[in-house]
C-alpha cells in the first residue's frame, strides 16, 4: 500500500463551489505539506503542517484553507474555488530533522470550470 | 527571497551522459534536493547535497558548491525511461524546514 494517499485523484468542478482535497499517510511523520503544481511555475508551497497545533501559510496561500486533523491526516480546502486555481496537486510529507526527504502523494487533478 | 535557475529544457541520447545544472540564491541554506517527476506523477527523491562535492549514486551523481550557488546533477549511461522532469530544490531554515523548488528540466531521452 501506499505510504502518502490523496483523493480524490481526479476532480472536476465548478467556479464558486466548496472543494476539499484529503491526503493521508501511514509513514509516521510529523511535517506535512501541500503543493500546486502548474506548467511552466514549478512545485509552490500552499501550506505546511510541522505538527497537529502547527499551521503555516506558504507562498501561495490565498483562497486555500487548511486543516490536520490528525498526525496522519492534512486536507485542503477551496472555499470558493475558481478557475485559476486549476492544477495539480501534491500532498507530501517528512520526518525528522537532517537530510530527511520529502515523500509526495500520487496528486490531485483539478479541473476548476 | 530565493532565486533558483535552471534550463527548461535538454535533450540527450540513449547511452550518453547529461549535466543538468541548478543555481541558486538563498539565505539560510540547508542542503539541495534533487527529485525525479515523470509526467503525471509523484515527484520522487533522487539525491541530497548539503556540504561541497559529488555524492554518487549508481548512475546519477549531484555536485554541490554553496560558495557559488551551484549544483549539478549527472545522468550516465542514459536509458529511454530517463526522460522525465528533473526538479531543483532548495532547504532553507533550521531542522523544520521548507522546500523551494525550481521550475525543473524536462530531459528527453531519444534513441
Amino acid at each position: 500500500d501506499a505510504d502518502v494517499t490523496q483523493t480524490p485523484r481526479n476532480r472536476i468542478t465548478k467556479t464558486g463551489k466548496r472543494i476539499m482535497l484529503e491526503c493521508s499517510q501511514t509513514k509516521g511523520h510529523d511535517r506535512m505539506y501541500w503543493y500546486r503544481q502548474d506548467p511552466g511555475l514549478g512545485l509552490r508551497l500552499i501550506y505546511y503542517s510541522f505538527d497537529v497545533k502547527d499551521i503555516n501559510k506558504g507562498e501561495i496561500s490565498d483562497g486555500y484553507s487548511v486543516s490536520r486533523q490528525a498526525q496522519a491526516k492534512f486536507s485542503l480546502s477551496l472555499e470558493s474555488a475558481i478557475p485559476n486555481q486549476t492544477a495539480l496537486y501534491f500532498c507530501a510529507t517528512r520526518g525528522g530533522a537532517g537530510k530527511d526527504e520529502q515523500f509526495f502523494g500520487p496528486g490531485t487533478r483539478l479541473t476548476v470550470l | 527571497g530565493q532565486n533558483i535557475d535552471q534550463p527548461t529544457e535538454m535533450t540527450a541520447t540513449e547511452g550518453a551522459i547529461v549535466q543538468i545544472n541548478c543555481t541558486y540564491q538563498t539565505s539560510g541554506f540547508n542542503g539541495l534536493f534533487w527529485y525525479q517527476q515523470h509526467a503525471g506523477e509523484a515527484p520522487t527523491f533522487l539525491s541530497y547535497n548539503v556540504l561541497d562535492g559529488l555524492e554518487e549514486k549508481g548512475r546519477f551523481s549531484s555536485f554541490l558548491s554553496r560558495s557559488k550557488g551551484y549544483s549539478y546533477l549527472l545522468l550516465k549511461e542514459l536509458q529511454m525511461k530517463d526522460s522525465a522532469s528533473y526538479l531543483c530544490a532548495v532547504a532553507r531554515g533550521s531542522s523544520n524546514y521548507k522546500l523551494t523548488f525550481g521550475k525543473g528540466t524536462l530531459l528527453t531521452v531519444n534513441p
